[in-house]
Formats: C-alpha cells, sequence, structure tokens
C-alpha cells in the first residue's frame, strides 16, 4: 500500500479562521480524495483532488469553503476556510488508482478543533 | 439516494468465536466491494477487498459477496481482543456514475477476553 502522510496531524483554531492541511503520497497515485469523518459518524467525501485541474466537490461542500489543491500525482491540500465549532472534524486524505488498482487507502488524519 | 448499510452495534463477541458483520447496499451496478477497520482515534485501515460472487479468505478474515441479495459480509475467525474496532463496509459506485467510495456506518466490535 502507500505510505500517506497528513500534516498536521491535529490543530485547534479559533472561529473565523483558516486552515490548510497537506497529504503527501511517497508514490504517483491517479487519485486523491478528501473526506470528513465527524465524530461518531462515518466517513463523507468532501471532493476529488483532480491533478492539474479544479476538484471535483460533493453535494453539500464548496470551493469557497474547501478549497483544494493538487499541483502534482503526489501532493494536495485542503484549507477549511472561515472556520466555526461545526467544521471539529477529522480530515482524511485518501489515494487510489496505483498500480491499476481501485483499492483506496487512508492517510492518518488531521483532527482539527475550532473553539 | 445511494446507500451502504450496516448494523451499528456494538456487536459484543468472546474471544475465540466468530464475529459476522453484515452489509448491504442499494445500487445494484456496483461492482467492488471493501472493508475497513478502524481503531479508535485512528484512520481507517483496509482488510479485504471483494469483487466477484463468493468467499474470498485472508488469514483469519473471509469476505463474502451476493450481488444478488445485494450483501457483503466479513467473517472473522478465532476473534481476538486486538480484533474490537469499528469496521465499515465501502462499496465503489459504477464509473459511470462517479465512481465514489460509498461508506456505511460501521459496526463496532468488542472481543471479550
Amino acid at each position: 500500500s502507500a505510505v500517506i502522510s497528513q500534516k498536521p496531524s491535529r490543530d485547534i483554531c479559533q472561529r473565523g479562521t483558516s486552515l490548510t492541511i497537506q497529504c503527501q503520497v511517497d508514490s504517483q497515485v491517479t487519485m486523491m480524495f478528501w473526506y470528513r469523518q465527524q465524530p461518531g459518524q462515518s466517513l463523507t467525501l468532501i471532493a476529488t483532488a483532480n491533478q492539474g485541474s479544479e476538484a471535483t466537490y460533493e453535494s453539500g461542500f464548496v470551493i469557497d469553503k474547501f478549497p483544494i489543491s493538487r499541483p502534482n500525482l503526489t501532493f494536495s491540500t485542503l484549507t477549511v476556510s472561515n472556520m466555526s465549532p461545526e467544521d471539529s472534524s477529522i480530515y482524511l486524505c485518501s489515494v487510489g488508482g496505483r498500480q491499476g488498482t481501485d483499492t483506496q487507502y487512508f492517510g492518518p488524519g488531521t483532527r482539527l478543533t475550532v473553539l | 439516494q445511494k446507500e451502504v448499510e450496516q448494523n451499528s452495534g456494538p456487536l459484543s463477541v468472546p474471544e475465540g468465536a466468530i464475529a459476522s458483520l453484515n452489509c448491504t447496499y442499494s445500487d445494484r451496478g456496483s461492482q467492488s466491494f471493501f472493508w475497513y477497520r478502524q481503531y479508535s482515534g485512528k484512520s481507517p485501515e483496509l482488510i479485504m477487498s471483494i469483487y466477484s460472487n463468493g468467499d474470498k479468505e485472508d488469514g483469519r478474515f473471509t469476505a463474502q459477496l451476493n450481488k444478488a441479495s445485494q450483501y457483503v459480509s466479513l467473517l472473522i475467525r478465532d476473534s481476538q481482543p486486538s480484533d474490537s474496532a469499528t469496521y465499515l463496509c465501502a462499496v465503489r459506485l459504477p464509473y459511470n456514475q462517479g465512481g465514489k467510495l460509498i461508506f456505511g456506518q460501521g459496526t463496532e466490535l468488542s472481543v471479550k477476553p
């Protein structure tokens, strides 16, 4: 499986500020995704990060709130903008499409608390 | 609305027993199915993938798929306390519908020594 790292691993932020989360993979992957996991809940897909083009967002998520970059096949960032306490969650980077498979692996996650 | 349904549990089994985790899905066109294990405070870890009807075994884990009944299950033999975690069923939508993974709400498993 791919080795995926995320930074930061956790953060505590003030309401109204923004946080950028980085995801780095040890090899080139076709697909990169960003998920949110709220306390006690399952995973919800925020968007698919497309290399060289705008991300594809799921219903309920918008680019102004969650801008995403993917400059190459091993790196992506997710920004959580103008944060509120409702954004407190774990944010997970996921990758897939390595070696032609459709299996998907998850990074260690970023635990965000908004005060 | 594409759905994946799991019993939330908790499912409690004694050490050494077989744990049976079940999942149903709504989209008949789905072709790829996955089980992830998530320990508390950790990210999901892929355990098994299954694509064809029938059983697929990997060590103490067996995944079972029945596309006609839209049902996928995970059996854990000789359950150990270290198997205590939340198990997430995930189904990939057909690529002509976006190909994204849809997750169930997870089943919490507790293995008692």
